[in-house]
């Protein structure tokens, strides 16, 4: 098993303020994605990385592959009570029966106060 | 397309019993995956199809759960003898080939009393 470790478990700011979600592994991935869940609903996807160094942004949120390939990070500017949630990074591998399958971290869980 | 759908939405059931859920992928979609997720932990990766070929499975699976995909199209997860450490979110998501994104249904909750 490949397990990702993510950081801080938990997090609550302020509206305004400006955060950073770490996820790492020692295994190499890839390809990394990060899902974003609210309360009683399945996680849906924010990105996919795939190349080392990749920057992708979507609006206020920048993602980043390491180099390496086994660590990504998720900076949120200006955060906004709506960005609160569980935010979920999942490696690709290939699985012993060459399927792909996806691990996921045990997530951030994100809270944005007015 | 109206994307995963999981029936039921929730299920409650007292120790010992039986229980068995569905899952609806995206219609084109040959991936199909099960993963558990209990409160403030990210999914657990338990099953996984491709067509209707069970390819990989976790071993949190005990000999308890039995996931099928008959046709390549609906799966179902069943849990026999059910144990309150059952309790928790069963996710079903689906995907396309390669790297494809996983789209997940909103969940079966269940609890076990």
């Amino acid at each position: 098993t490949q397990l990702l470790e993510q950081s801080p478990q938990f997090l609550s700011i302020q509206e305004g303020e400006n955060l950073t979600v770490y996820c790492n592994s020692s295994s190499v991935f890839s390809s990394l994605q990060w899902y974003r869940q609210e309360p009683g609903e399945g996680p849906v996807l924010l990105v996919t990385v795939v190349t080392g160094g990749e920057v992708k942004k979507l609006k206020r949120l920048t993602f980043q592959f390491g180099d390496a390939r086994k660590d990504s990070s998720l900076h949120i500017t200006a955060a906004q009570p709506g960005d609160t949630g569980l935010y979920l990074c999942a490696g690709t591998y290939r699985s012993r029966d060459s399927g792909y399958a996806l691990n996921f971290g045990k997530g951030t869980s994100l809270l944005v106060t007015p | 397309d109206t994307g995963v759908s999981q029936d039921p939405r929730h299920k409650i059931t007292k120790r010992g019993q039986n229980v068995t859920f569905r899952c609806d992928p995206i219609s084109e979609h040959n991936r199909l995956y099960w993963y558990r997720q209990t409160l403030g932990q990210g999914p657990e990766f338990l099953t996984y199809f491709q067509n209707e070929a069970q390819l990989e499975k976790s071993r949190l699976l005990s000999d308890r759960f039995s996931a099928e995909r008959p046709k390549g199209s609906f799966s179902t997860l069943e849990i026999q003898r059910t144990e309150q450490g059952d309790s928790a979110m069963y996710l079903c998501a689906s995907s396309g080939t390669g790297y494809s994104p996983l789209h997940f249904g909103n969940g079966t909750r269940l609890t076990v009393t």
